[in-house]
């Protein structure tokens, strides 16, 4: 695809619902990450994979945060039991490997997930 | 703690004019800082990356300047346009790690026509 795609654009969950976040990279891209976007913050890292392997997920808030990437490619997000403080913009972004000069950063629109 | 502190938090600029956002940073284990772009409703974009061995780069109207002993960075917009208008965020890699970017809170950056 052209670029990094994410579905939905908007989710609107009662508190306590569960929620699931899809992310689908720019195809070959080897390394996938999540991040959360507070309003009028800049993004704060969740959890990044290379290829199906989760790395690192010491940016997750709870362990109500879950998130997958089973085949290497497309990725969910999974936040059970949502609470208002969960209310953000979730960020999916891929690169060729890692982030670097030679790597940028592709972030795809995001979900705005409202709790309420 | 916040590991790289942005200003101004929003920024007002006539048409024609030169944008400047500034950011420093703390942990000297930093060694990739990016500029990203973001307009509302849209994922941040990049726009142009530096690494601490140089102490300027250039691209098209816009310019990081770096300054490793001060530990602080910025971003110039030359000949500003209205289009120009987002918001801005600097971000910093720290050396070793290659994935796990530090972003300032952002400037929101509006240009008058």
């Amino acid at each position: 695809g052209a670029g990094v795609s994410q579905s939905p654009r908007y989710k609107v969950a009662k508190r306590g619902q569960d929620v699931a976040l899809r992310c689908d990279p720019i195809s070959g891209h080897v390394s996938l990450f999540w991040y959360q976007q507070a309003l009028g913050q800049g993004p704060e890292f969740l959890t990044y994979f290379q290829n199906e392997a989760q790395l690192d997920k010491s940016g997750l808030p709870s362990d109500r945060f879950f998130a997958e990437r089973p085949e290497g490619s497309v990725s969910t997000l999974k936040i059970q039991r949502t609470q208002q403080e969960d209310s953000a913009v979730y960020l999916c972004a891929s690169s060729l490997i890692g982030q670097g000069m030679g790597s940028p950063l592709h972030f795809g629109n995001g979900t705005r997930l409202t709790v309420t | 703690q916040q590991q790289v502190k942005q200003s101004p938090q929003s920024l007002i600029v006539q048409k024609g004019g030169i944008s400047i956002i500034n950011c420093a940073y703390e942990n000297t284990a930093f060694d990739y800082f990016p500029w990203y772009q973001q307009f509302p409703g849209k994922g941040p974009a990049l726009l142009i990356a530096i690494r601490p061995d140089v102490s300027e780069k250039k691209e098209g109207r816009f310019t990081i300047s770096f300054n490793k002993s001060a530990k602080q960075f910025s971003l110039h917009i030359m000949d500003s346009q209205p289009g120009d208008s987002a918001t801005y965020f600097c971000a910093a890699l720290r050396g070793g790690s290659n994935y796990k970017l530090t972003f300032g809170k952002g400037t929101l950056l509006t240009v008058n026509p």
